[in-house]
């Protein structure tokens, strides 16, 4: 299995500009979660889908963020309009409704706003 | 509202076992402890899970209290890829799943 599939690895834009990260979870898994990781703040959960759906939508720290998963292999979350405190670690991850929360991360993306 | 308690780092030399130690005094009775690590700049990597037996996989031990307040994690034989934050979580079973929240966890690091 490839895991989970994250791109791009690394993005560095500037202030303002629209930022898309993009995720494949594991062919067979039903939950999808969006982290975020700095520093200051650590890991934290931004939103999550169950089939598809988004469950918790809480953690997104503003109206700037959106995510969508269009069908089951495929999510994305966007940044518009990005601002440099944005600057992170961006992790999507995957388990099965199924079974114990055995969640599995992607790489990240680690994005830069200058 | 953390609902564990684990120190901030330790240190372990390679080849002794390494114990990590987790304290989660109000645990429900349908929480599972989980251990999860993050390798530098890697994502968090599933460890092991447990309810209220002790359980061992190919990467680690886990054992839990009697009173379930409180949880080790044991590396046997602990290598140097082995340095990493290792993150305790107590959460329910799964069936709509919800995600799993990380606390700061304890920084082990593998001395040569």
């Amino acid at each position: 299995d490839a895991g989970v599939i994250q791109s791009p690895r690394h993005e560095v834009t500037e202030m303002g500009q629209e930022v898309t990260l993009r995720c494949k979870p594991i062919s067979g898994h039903n939950s999808l979660f969006w982290y975020r990781q700095t520093m200051m703040r650590g890991l934290e959960l931004l939103i999550y889908f169950n089939n598809n759906v988004p469950i918790d939508d809480s953690g997104m720290p503003e109206d700037r963020f959106s995510a969508k998963m269009p069908n089951a292999s495929f999510s994305t979350l966007k940044i518009q309009p990005s601002e440099p405190r944005d600057s992170a670690v961006y992790f999507c991850a995957s388990s099965s409704l199924l079974g114990l929360r055995k969640v599995y991360f992607g790489p990240g993306t680690r994005l830069t706003v200058t | 509202d953390a609902k564990t308690t684990q120190p901030p780092s330790m240190d372990c030399a390679e080849g002794r076992a390494a114990n990590l130690p987790c304290n989660h005094s109000t645990i429900s009775g349908n929480e599972y402890v989980y251990w999860y690590r993050q390798i530098h700049s890697q994502g968090p990597q599933y460890i092991i899970h447990g309810l209220k037996n002790n359980e061992t996989n190919e990467m680690a031990s886990l054992i839990i209290t009697e009173d379930r307040k409180s949880s080790t994690l044991i590396l046997p034989h602990a290598t140097l890829r082995d340095t990493a934050v290792y993150y305790c979580i107590v959460a329910p079973s799964g069936g709509g799943a919800d995600g799993l929240t990380f606390g700061k966890g304890t920084h082990l690091i593998i001395q040569p």
